[in-house]
């Protein structure tokens, strides 16, 4: 199985600041990966898939980068909705996996 | 417009079955994968499996295989996963979603079942 490894998994941070989460695979996954955000007692919603393509009506200070084995998400100016928590996701291979998820508190 | 609506929430006692199901409308059921995935309390998110509806082609996590069975009825648009035999670990909250059929990401989420099975 891919091993999905996200970093931090927790993060302080005050609207308006610029964050990074990273998630690292145990083997290459070339660009398959999509990230995911889950605010509490809601389900999960889509925000980048294939490393760096943007779901539609997500807004656009949400980017992805990355391929291989290592990728980041990146919220340019944090805004209130943005506290949740941040899941990555390969698709390389069957078992699909999930990384730990990234919690972003208000600081 | 693209929805999962999911069965309501279940209390269970440790040993019963069980099967909850996620009913897709506003797009072509038969031509998505769709599958489940698992949220135990206050933790992350767990891949069970995915079915194609349009062959039946199933792929489950080792984690979840010979545990639970994901099946379709293509004519009723309607995903089920379903238990035998439930046991008090099985608390969690499951979502189904739906994947492209070429390109595995979940791009529409079922709203959530509570499933809670006391021992």
């Amino acid at each position: 199985d891919i091993q999905m490894t996200q970093s931090p998994s927790t993060l302080s941070a005050s609207v308006g600041d610029r964050v990074t989460i990273t998630c690292r695979a145990s083997q290459t996954i070339s660009s398959w990966l999509a990230w995911y955000q889950q605010k509490p007692g809601k389900a999960p919603n889509l925000l980048i898939y294939k490393a760096s393509s943007l779901e539609s009506a997500v807004p656009s200070r949400f980017s992805g980068s990355g391929s291989g084995t290592e990728f980041t998400l990146t919220i340019s100016s944090l805004q209130p909705d943005d506290f949740a928590t941040y899941y990555c996701q390969q698709y390389n291979s069957y078992p699909l996996t999930f990384g730990g998820g990234t919690k972003v508190e208000i600081k | 417009e693209v929805q999962l609506v999911q069965s309501g929430a279940e209390v269970k006692n440790s040993g019963d079955s069980l099967k909850i199901s996620c009913k897709a409308s506003g797009y072509n059921f038969t031509s998505y994968w769709i599958g489940w995935v698992r949220q135990m309390p206050g933790k992350g998110l767990e891949w069970m499996g995915i079915i194609y509806p349009g062959d039946s082609d199933t792929r489950y996590s080792p984690s979840f295989q010979g545990r639970v069975i994901i099946s379709a009825d293509k004519s009723i648009s309607t995903a089920y996963l379903q238990w035998s035999s439930l046991k008090a670990s099985d608390t969690a909250i499951y979502y189904c979603a739906r994947y492209l059929r070429f390109s595995l990401y979940m791009d529409v989420w079922g709203q959530g079942t509570t499933v809670t099975v006391s021992s």
